[in-house]
């Protein structure tokens, strides 16, 4: 079992139909990372948060600490959103004091919007 | 503000063959990361650098991968003889402070025939 699980690994919307993906993670963290990859594109971040909810436009993500689960929603969805997108946790270790970023990935949901 | 740039953006190589890949964080970054995904899964980390410092590096497949900082500015990726298993897209991504957002690269497609 992977570490960091997302659902749906495939999903497809009409445009302006509301997103939701889901990401549950095992391992403890300090804060979340979204990321969005476009057809033979780079990464882009998307979100970090560690709790409660943040707001881009019309991207929303949550999450949950206790239940180590966080959503990425995406309102009014367009065609331009057609993109993979993947939860990434840091882990943290404590050794002295000193703490690193090194991020484990979901496996992506590959998000097809049709107009 | 320029991003994380990498080069070359793709390339093809034959098995046995050397190939070294460049990375060039957001100037001012001290943390610089290498991760790697291959054909059907998911990104994985390769390691990290803290200035010109390897701090973990536990995510390299084995020693054909040499990584290297010099001056802690660019980092390159060397892979010493390239197999067919190796292929797929190198990421590099920079941070201000460690566990900060990460910054990618647009990726290296690498192609071992």
């Amino acid at each position: 079992k992977n570490e960091v699980e997302q659902s749906p690994q495939n999903l497809t919307a009409q445009e302006g139909e509301f997103i939701t993906i889901n990401c549950s993670y095992s391992v403890g963290i300090s804060a979340l990372h979204w990321l969005q990859q476009h057809p033979g594109g780079g990464i882009v971040s998307l979100f970090m948060l560690s709790s409660g909810k943040k707001k881009h436009g019309r991207l929303i993500a949550t999450i949950n600490i206790q239940e180590k689960h966080s959503s990425l929603h995406i309102t009014a969805s367009h065609p331009r959103d057609s993109a993979v997108y993947i939860c990434a946790v840091p882990q943290a270790r404590h050794a002295g004091g000193t703490s690193y970023g090194k991020l484990t990935f979901g496996q992506g949901t590959i998000l097809t919007v049709h107009p | 503000e320029a991003g994380v740039t990498q080069f070359p953006s793709h390339s093809v190589i034959e098995k046995g063959q050397t190939v070294t890949l460049r990375c060039d964080p957001i100037s001012g970054h001290d943390n610089l990361y290498w991760y790697r995904r291959v054909m059907g899964k998911e990104i994985k980390f390769l390691l990290h650098f803290v200035k010109e410092s390897k701090q973990d590096e536990s995510g390299m497949p084995n020693n054909r991968f040499l990584a290297e900082r010099t001056g802690g500015t660019y980092s390159t990726l060397k892979v010493q003889p390239a197999e067919l298993e190796d292929s797929g897209v190198y990421f590099c991504a920079s941070s201000q402070v460690q566990l900060g957002t990460q910054y990618f690269g647009p990726g290296t497609r690498l192609t071992v025939l």
